[in-house]
C-alpha cells in the first residue's frame, strides 16, 4: 500500500482565495483524521470521519473551514476564504477498525497564505 | 482536560550515547499512548504504542518506552543513538481506539558525531 496520500505537498495562495487540500486514505481504513501543525499550537485535530461520516469537528477553527468525505477513498479540507493565519502544515491520517490499531499519517500539505 | 507535556524542546546527544525523551500526560481514563517521529518535511511515523499489558513496550528502530501509571509518564529510550535518529519526536495520548489524539509539543533531537 502506498500509505496515506495528500495533495498538493505545497500550496501558496493569496489571502481571500479558496484552498482545497486532498487526502486519499489507506485502502480499508474507515477512520480519517485531519490535523493542523503550527509552531504556536503544535499538532491539533481538526475533524475526523468514521465510514465517511463526520464524527467530531470540534477542532475546526472557524466556519471558513469545511471538510468532506464523499467516499471511502477521498477526503477534502477546504478553506474559504483563506487568511495568512491559516498558514500551517495540514496532515491527513487514517486508521482501521479495532482497539489496537494506530493512525498512519500522510506527508502533509504545507500551506502558505500571503 | 487531557494534555501531554514534553519538557525538553531540544536535546543533543552524541552518536552512540543513550537517549531518554520525557513525556508526561494528564488523562482522566485509561490512556492509549503513542510515540511518533517526524523527519523534516515528512509526516509522522509511529515508533511504538501502549494499549495495555506489559508496561515496557518495544518499537521500531531500537526504541522502547515504559509506561509508569504512578508517574503519568511514558518516556522513550534508546540505548545507542545513530545519526539518522535526528528528528522531532512527539508523544501523544488518546482514548480507546486512538481517536482524538492529543500531542505534546515535540522534542527535537540533534545527534552530534
Amino acid at each position: 500500500d502506498a500509505g496515506v496520500i495528500q495533495s498538493p505537498r505545497h500550496e501558496v495562495t493569496e489571502m481571500g482565495q479558496e484552498v482545497t487540500l486532498r487526502c486519499k486514505p489507506i485502502s480499508g481504513h474507515d477512520y480519517l483524521f485531519w490535523y493542523r501543525q503550527t509552531m504556536m499550537r503544535g499538532l491539533e485535530l481538526l475533524i475526523y470521519f468514521n465510514n465517511n461520516v463526520p464524527i467530531d469537528d470540534s477542532g475546526m477553527p472557524e466556519d471558513r473551514f469545511s471538510a468532506k468525505m464523499p467516499n471511502a477513498s477521498f477526503s477534502t479540507l477546504k478553506i474559504q476564504p483563506s487568511e495568512p493565519r491559516d498558514s500551517a502544515v495540514y496532515f491527513c491520517a487514517s486508521r482501521g477498525t479495532g482497539t489496537n490499531t494506530e493512525a498512519f499519517f500522510g506527508q502533509g500539505t504545507r500551506l502558505t497564505v500571503v | 482536560a487531557q494534555s501531554v507535556t514534553q519538557p525538553d524542546i531540544h536535546i543533543t546527544v552524541s552518536e552512540g550515547a543513550s537517549l531518554e525523551l520525557r513525556c508526561n500526560y494528564s488523562y482522566g481514563a485509561t490512556p492509549y499512548l503513542f510515540w511518533y517521529v517526524q523527519s523534516p518535511g515528512q509526516g509522522l511515523q509511529l515508533l511504538l504504542k501502549y494499549f495495555s499489558g506489559d508496561t515496557l513496550v518495544q518499537g521500531i528502530k531500537g526504541f522502547e518506552a515504559e509506561f509508569k501509571r504512578s508517574q503519568s509518564s511514558f518516556n522513550l529510550r534508546k540505548p545507542s543513538v545513530h545519526w539518522s535518529d535526528a528528528a522531532e519526536y512527539f508523544c501523544a495520548v488518546g482514548p480507546q481506539y486512538g481517536n482524538k489524539l492529543v500531542f505534546g509539543a515535540g522534542t527535537i533531537l540533534r545527534v552530534k558525531s
